[in-house]
């Protein structure tokens, strides 16, 4: 089993809606969880991370997280254009490295 | 202020030769992490430096793997005797956090 396991996808949405990205970890131990965005041929940069149960908001993105699940979401408020990317979640347990899903890759349509 | 950048940008190689990719972290930033992406994967850690402590390198598929940090700032990540599955884009990563880290833009490894 895979420490972070995600939909490779591609998702599609319509500029506008919600777009939903979903992961799941292995390790109960978990403590910290990341999502980061990677446009096609750049690094990845820091959305949002989340430490706690429950959801956090900034802007048009809400961290979902429920350790009990061992499931942690990203969900995008008015899609747009732009948004169009590969969505990696990150998991981070005591030790100091992250373990990386596979990235959904989501495309938002004008 | 300045980004993680590393160097070179792209690089090509022969099989069997060395490399050597390099990395500066962001000023400060006592943590740095090197990574491997390989086309349409995840990242795949690969060493972690804090500080003055001993790296860890758990993440490192092979002898032929070596990292260095000098003073606490520039790293080089070394591939001896490069063999075709080492082509990926490498990532170096630096934060002053626990758990925030900030990517550089990566060197594109191809081996032939």
């Amino acid at each position: 089993q895979k420490e972070v396991e995600q939909n490779s996808g591609p998702l599609s949405v319509p500029e506008g809606a919600i777009a939903s990205l979903n992961c799941t970890y292995s390790d109960r131990g978990s403590q910290s969880f990341f999502w980061y965005r990677q446009y096609s041929g750049k690094s990845p940069e820091l959305i949002m991370f989340i430490y706690s149960n429950g959801d956090k908001e900034d802007g048009r993105f809400t961290a979902q997280l429920n350790k009990a699940s061992q499931y942690v979401s990203l969900l995008i408020r008015d899609s747009q254009p732009s948004d169009s990317a590969t969505y990696l979640c990150a998991v981070n347990r005591a030790a100091n490295n992250l373990f990386f899903g596979t990235g959904t890759r989501l495309t938002v349509i004008p | 202020g300045a980004g993680v950048s590393q160097s070179p940008s792209n690089k090509v190689t022969e099989k069997g030769k060395d490399v050597e990719l390099r990395c500066d972290p962001i000023s400060g930033h006592t943590a740095l992490y090197w990574y491997r992406q390989s086309l349409g994967q995840g990242l795949e850690f690969l060493i972690y430096f804090q500080g003055n402590s001993a790296p860890d390198k758990s993440g490192l598929p092979s002898d032929r793997f070596s990292a260095e940090r000098t003073g606490g700032s520039v790293s080089t990540l070394t591939i001896q005797r490069t063999q075709q599955e080492d082509s990926a884009v490498y990532l170096c990563a630096s934060s002053a956090t626990k758990e925030t880290q900030y990517f550089g833009p990566g060197t594109r490894l191809l081996v032939l």
